[in-house]
C-alpha cells in the first residue's frame, strides 16, 4: 500500500466550482505539503503544516484553502476554481525528527483540470 | 527572496558522466536537495548537502559550496532510466520550508 495518496487522482471541473483534494499518509510524518506543478516552473509550495494546529502560507496560497483534520490527513480547498489553477497538485510529508535533511515523500498527484 | 537556478535541458550519452547546476539565492540556509521525477511520477528524493564538500550514494553525487550558494548533481554511468526531470530544492530559514527549482530535464540517449 502506498504511504501518501492523494484523491481523486484525476479531476475535471468548471469556473467557480469548489473543490476538495485529499491528502493521507500512512508514515507517521508531523509534517504535510501541498505544491502545484506547471511545466517549466517547477513545484510550487501552496500551504504547509508542521503538525495539526499549524498552518502555513506558500509562495502561491491566493485562492487556496487547507484543513489538517488530523496527522494523517491534509486536505486542499479551491473554493472557486478558475482556469489558471489547472495544474498537477502534489501532497507530500516529511518527519521533523529524521535528521535534518527534510526528506520529503510524494503521494502520486492529482491532475486538476478547470474549464 | 529566494530563487534557484538551474539549466532547463542536458542531453547526454548512455555510460557518460553528467552534471547538473544549481545556484541559489535565500534569505538563510539549512540544506540543498536533490528531486528526481519520471514523466508521470512523483518527485522522489535523491540526496541532501548541509555542509561544503561532496556526497556520494552509488552512482549520483551532490555537491555544496555555500561560500558560493553553489550545489551540483553529478550523475555517472548514465542509463537510459535516468531520462527525468532533475529538481534542486533548498531550504531557508523562513519557516522552514522548501523551495524547488524549476527542474532540469535530462535526455539520456544511446
Amino acid at each position: 500500500d502506498a504511504d501518501v495518496t492523494q484523491t481523486p487522482r484525476n479531476r475535471i471541473t468548471k469556473t467557480g466550482k469548489r473543490i476538495m483534494l485529499e491528502c493521507s499518509q500512512t508514515k507517521g510524518h508531523d509534517r504535510m505539503y501541498w505544491y502545484r506543478q506547471d511545466p517549466g516552473l517547477g513545484l510550487r509550495l501552496i500551504y504547509y503544516s508542521f503538525d495539526v494546529k499549524d498552518i502555513n502560507k506558500g509562495e502561491i496560497s491566493d485562492g487556496y484553502s487547507v484543513s489538517r483534520q488530523a496527522q494523517a490527513k491534509f486536505s486542499l480547498s479551491l473554493e472557486s476554481a478558475i482556469p489558471n489553477q489547472t495544474a498537477l497538485y502534489f501532497c507530500a510529508t516529511s518527519d521533523s525528527t529524521s535528521g535534518g535533511n527534510n526528506e520529503q515523500f510524494f503521494g502520486p498527484g492529482t491532475r486538476l483540470t478547470v474549464l | 527572496g529566494q530563487s534557484l537556478e538551474q539549466p532547463s535541458e542536458v542531453t547526454a550519452v548512455e555510460g557518460a558522466i553528467v552534471q547538473i547546476n544549481c545556484t541559489y539565492q535565500t534569505s538563510g540556509f539549512y540544506g540543498l536537495s536533490w528531486y528526481q521525477q519520471h514523466d508521470g511520477g512523483a518527485p522522489t528524493f535523491l540526496s541532501y548537502n548541509a555542509l561544503d564538500g561532496l556526497e556520494e550514494t552509488g552512482r549520483f553525487s551532490s555537491f555544496l559550496s555555500r561560500s558560493d550558494s553553489y550545489g551540483y548533481l553529478l550523475l555517472q554511468e548514465l542509463q537510459m532510466k535516468d531520462s527525468a526531470s532533475y529538481f534542486c530544492a533548498v531550504r531557508g530559514t523562513g519557516g522552514f520550508k522548501t523551495i524547488f527549482g524549476a527542474g532540469t530535464r535530462l535526455f539520456v540517449k544511446a
